[in-house]
């Protein structure tokens, strides 16, 4: 079975472009969510998306948005890059909400997009 | 959500376990104890998770305090493949993300 996949796996941009990273969730997973993950540091949560609806943000400037399509794939867009924004963006999906019913669903991450703002 | 402490680093040799610690003195009473592992140039793999007894699967076991205050992951027979970030990770009831600390960077010698 296909694991969560990211495109592209690469990216190059300059200052002041956008951006738009894509992902595609498990067979059968409803929830996406999207981490960045600057060299040498942890994941640090931008957006979790469940059914299409936005369940939570992370501390991340507007620039920062992200939608989810019926199919439950979805998509990242980062707006005036800056330098500070190169970094791993990782994608990550489960079956339902992180906590439902008080059990725990497992995410499952993609390899990430690499991007770098030169 | 609960600030934990892992040390930033640590070594050990293939074929022997792996004990890798984990302080989460802040813990609340409903919060799980999750750990994930990043290999390189992957993403985070979930490990293992619980709550207040002993849990063990296929890939590790989590042995929890009793206070509930410190973690241990346990490696029973590390290889090369295991050598990898480990991330401890509490998570309140409710919680709609992972929140990532920065984790314990393992070495494993052949």
């Amino acid at each position: 079975d296909a694991g969560v996949t990211q495109s592209p796996t690469h990216l190059i941009k300059t200052r002041g472009q956008h951006v738009t990273l894509r992902c595609s969730p498990i067979s059968g997973h409803k929830s996406v969510s999207w981490y960045q993950q600057v060299l040498g540091q942890g994941p640090q949560f931008i957006f979790q998306y469940y059914e299409k609806e936005e369940r939570g943000r992370g501390n991340f400037p507007d620039r920062f948005s992200a939608r989810q399509f019926p199919n439950y794939s979805s998509e990242l867009n980062v707006n005036a890059l800056l330098l500070g924004d190169s970094a791993l963006y990782l994608c990550a999906s489960s079956s339902s909400s992180l906590r439902y019913r008080g059990f725990y669903n497992e995410q499952f991450f993609g390899p990430g997009t690499r991007l770098t703002v030169l | 959500d609960a600030k934990t402490t892992q040390p930033n680093s640590m070594e050990s040799n293939e074929e022997e376990p792996v004990h890798l610690p984990c302080n989460h003195s802040t813990i609340s009473g409903t919060d799980y104890i999750h750990w994930y592992r990043q290999l390189p140039s992957q993403g985070p793999e979930y490990v293992i998770h619980g709550l207040t007894s002993n849990v063990n699967n296929r890939m590790a076991s989590l042995a929890i305090a009793e206070d509930r205050k410190s973690s241990t992951l346990i490696l029973h027979r590390a290889t090369l493949r295991d050598a990898a970030v480990y991330y401890c990770i509490p998570m309140g009831a409710g919680a709609q993300k992972l929140v990532f600390g920065q984790g314990t960077r393992l070495t494993i010698n052949p």
